[in-house]
């Protein structure tokens, strides 16, 4: 079955410390992976994806994700994380189709930034 | 550069009034089309998706309904609003065909309370 796990609900680091956020997926052919920011009242916002070549895509904000076909990962790390990097990320991953549309998302882990 | 808007920003509704969210993309041409809905703490849920003018899949039976008049504009309904309606709406919208990445531009959302 197609779906994208995000095992982290909540994940709280110290400023200047470096993150890891997990995304699993299950799907049956390489797929086009996504990560997306959304900050309390707002939209999501595209941090980066991959769809093909080198498996360590650098995205906005300093942020970096790495497709592991052999774990079916794509983790998105940050050396150093900033107080303003608190939000809710979300993974997702597709194309699908049908009546779920292009892409499934995972269930999103909110960062928090202790100071 | 496309654009998408979603109005308006926030809404107080009373139980058992009608409701209408509106979302319009430009600068695109077919897009698929997305409402999703966020409770608190319970991520993305999918309502509606729509490749085309008058095409509307919907992911869960609930309250409300979607329609397309018109190839770029999207809108979320219900005749009777119930306090269970309450959450933030996103709308999104998508490119299609071989060229598309399929990755997804979310509008600002909707804030919605239904007292």
């Amino acid at each position: 079955a197609q779906s994208v796990t995000q095992p982290d609900i909540h994940i709280t680091v110290s400023e200047g410390a470096s993150l890891e956020l997990r995304c699993n997926y299950s799907y049956g052919a390489t797929p086009y992976l996504f990560w997306y920011v959304q900050s309390p009242g707002q939209g999501l916002q595209l941090l980066l994806k991959y769809f093909s070549g080198d498996t360590l895509v650098q995205g906005i904000k300093g942020f970096e994700a790495e497709f592991k076909r052999s774990q079916s990962s794509f983790n998105l790390r940050k050396p150093s994380v900033h107080w303003s990097d608190a939000a809710e990320y979300f993974c997702a991953v597709g194309p699908y189709g049908g009546s779920q549309g292009n892409l499934i998302f995972g269930k999103g882990t909110k960062l928090s930034v202790k100071p | 550069s496309q654009t998408i808007h979603q109005w308006p920003a926030t809404l107080v509704q009373p139980v058992g009034s009608p409701l209408s969210l509106e979302c319009t993309v430009e600068g695109t041409s077919n897009p698929n089309l997305y409402w999703y809905r966020q409770a608190a703490g319970r991520g993305l849920q999918l309502l509606f998706y729509s490749v085309g003018i008058g095409q509307i899949s919907s992911e869960v039976p609930q309250n409300l309904s979607a329609s397309r008049p018109q190839d770029r504009q999207f809108i979320l309904s219900s005749k009777k609003l119930l306090l269970s309606d309450s959450g933030f709406y996103l709308c999104a919208w998508s490119g299609t065909g071989v060229l598309s990445d399929y990755g997804y531009t979310f509008g600002s959302g909707t804030r919605l309370t239904v007292v």
